[in-house]
């Protein structure tokens, strides 16, 4: 079957850099998506990365390992308004998006 | 502002109630789709309509019923719910079903009594 882990909750401090990491095993690969989910609110587009490396956009970074099955999104000078959920989604051989459960992140002053 | 605006934001039915979900999108995309989301789930595909063709039916129950008039109009009709079927739906736009980012709407929370 196709599956899509991340962990279910990370807490870090504000000014602090996290790291949440996504492995993934799915049947084929076209692209791998971070969306970001305040509480009652919409999921918004972060990054999309098809090629291995790194992604950086402003504060946030994404990273990809086609070989490992593997991505992180990495979150530099923490803010409050950072605190929500994270989601991966990968697209597999036939253009289905597979989504991971999402990381729910709390910052603290 | 998502470009994406799902109405109602909240519902509460009864089983044998008869309610529609609407979905209108103001980004110019030709594809469209519904998701349920459950609390510490991922997210579940329902439907997917491209160029106003259904193109993805995920084992949806019969008792979830899409409908898509035009590129920028989306529903789901819905008719003698489960309690399982509570969640939060919803809505979101594609340029194409390829490689383009989706975007979302701010969801319909669903309670079924």
């Amino acid at each position: 079957g196709q599956n899509i882990d991340q962990p279910t909750e990370m807490t870090a401090t504000e000014g602090a850099i996290v790291q949440i990491n996504c492995t993934y095993q799915t049947s084929g690969f076209n692209g791998l998506f971070w969306y970001q989910q305040h509480a009652g609110e919409a999921p918004t587009f972060l990054s999309y990365n098809v090629l291995d490396g790194l992604e950086e956009k402003g504060r946030f970074s994404s990273f990809l390992s086609r070989s490992k099955g593997y991505s992180y999104l990495l979150l530099k000078e923490l803010q409050m308004k950072d605190s929500a959920s994270y989601l991966c989604a990968v697209r597999d051989s036939n253009y289905q998006l597979i989504w991971g459960a999402g990381t729910k992140l709390i910052i603290k002053p | 502002e998502t470009g994406v605006t799902q109405t109602p934001r909240h519902l509460v039915m009864g089983m044998t109630n008869k309610k529609s979900l609407k979905c209108e999108q103001h980004l110019g995309h030709n594809a469209m789709y519904w998701y349920k989301q459950s609390a510490k789930k991922p997210l579940e595909l329902m439907f997917v309509y491209n160029f106003k063709e259904q193109t993805e039916n995920n084992s949806v129950p019969s008792r979830f019923s899409p409908e898509c008039p035009n590129s920028s109009h989306l529903f789901l009709h819905l008719h003698t719910l489960q309690p399982e079927d509570s969640a939060l739906y919803l809505c979101a736009s594609s340029l194409g079903t390829e490689n383009q980012p989706q975007h979302f709407g701010d969801g319909t929370r669903l309670s079924i009594l």
